[in-house]
């Protein structure tokens, strides 16, 4: 079966372009997170969809990020005015999520390596 | 505070002996979950296993196991029978349960070498 997918698996901008990245998630998952990894460290958490629940943006580092998950499905992370600092491994990863609410574990996509000239 | 901490950078094993990962975790949320992730050199995160907080016994996944030691607030991961594929970044993580919040949080990752 297909797991999580990312495009692009790489992207070059120049400082203070736009760029979007895209996920599409497991099919029947209904939780997907997106995450950065730098250069030789851990996940760091940005944002959390569930459903049609207001997402949680509490990771975002500032507010030149967004993303959005249409109809429930694929999703778009946005980093407005991209600076050097941004370049990192964007990791999207998608769950199924239990009747209690806990969420199962997390499958992650190939990610996307984002480097800002 | 780190809520996941890793203490090794870096891990060397013989092929085929049994190595441990340490990792040891900070909540005060009574219900929680703990993850052991792989990442070889391409990048992809692959998920190994899993250990509930109020789980009873270690997990066991093939060839790894989690010791868990809820008192001590370590997670660690036991790799048997060694393979140079075995050869990646681990990642430990945890998961809140009564915070809402399910995103994982993350240690800095222990790079093993598996020598022949």
């Amino acid at each position: 079966g297909a797991g999580v997918s990312q495009s692009p698996s790489n992207k070059v901008t120049e400082k203070g372009k736009d760029v979007e990245l895209r996920c599409d998630p497991i099919s029947g998952h209904t939780a997907l997170y997106w995450y950065r990894q730098s250069l030789g460290q851990g996940l760091e958490f940005l944002i959390y969809f569930q459903g049609n629940s207001a997402p949680d943006k509490s990771g975002l580092p500032s507010d030149r990020f967004s993303a959005e998950r249409t109809g429930g499905s694929v999703s778009t992370l946005t980093i407005q005015r991209t600076q050097q600092e941004d370049s990192a491994v964007y990791l999207c990863a998608s769950s199924l999520r239990g009747t209690s609410g806990t969420t199962y574990e997390q499958y992650f996509g190939p990610g996307t390596r984002l480097t800002v000239t | 505070a780190q809520k996941i901490t890793q203490t090794q950078p870096g891990m060397f094993v013989q092929e085929k002996e049994a190595v441990t990962l340490d990792c040891t975790y900070d909540t005060s949320d009574p219900s929680y979950g703990l993850f052991w992730y792989k990442q070889p050199s391409s990048g992809e995160m692959i998920f190994l296993i899993y250990q509930g907080s109020y789980d009873q016994q270690n997990a066991t996944e093939g060839r790894y196991s989690l010791n868990f030691q809820k008192a001590r607030k370590s997670a660690n991961l036991v790799i048997s029978a060694s393979q140079l594929g075995d050869s990646a970044m681990y990642f430990c993580a945890m998961r809140e349960d009564q915070t809402g919040a399910n995103n994982l949080f993350f240690g800095t990752g222990t790079r093993l070498t598996v020598i022949p």
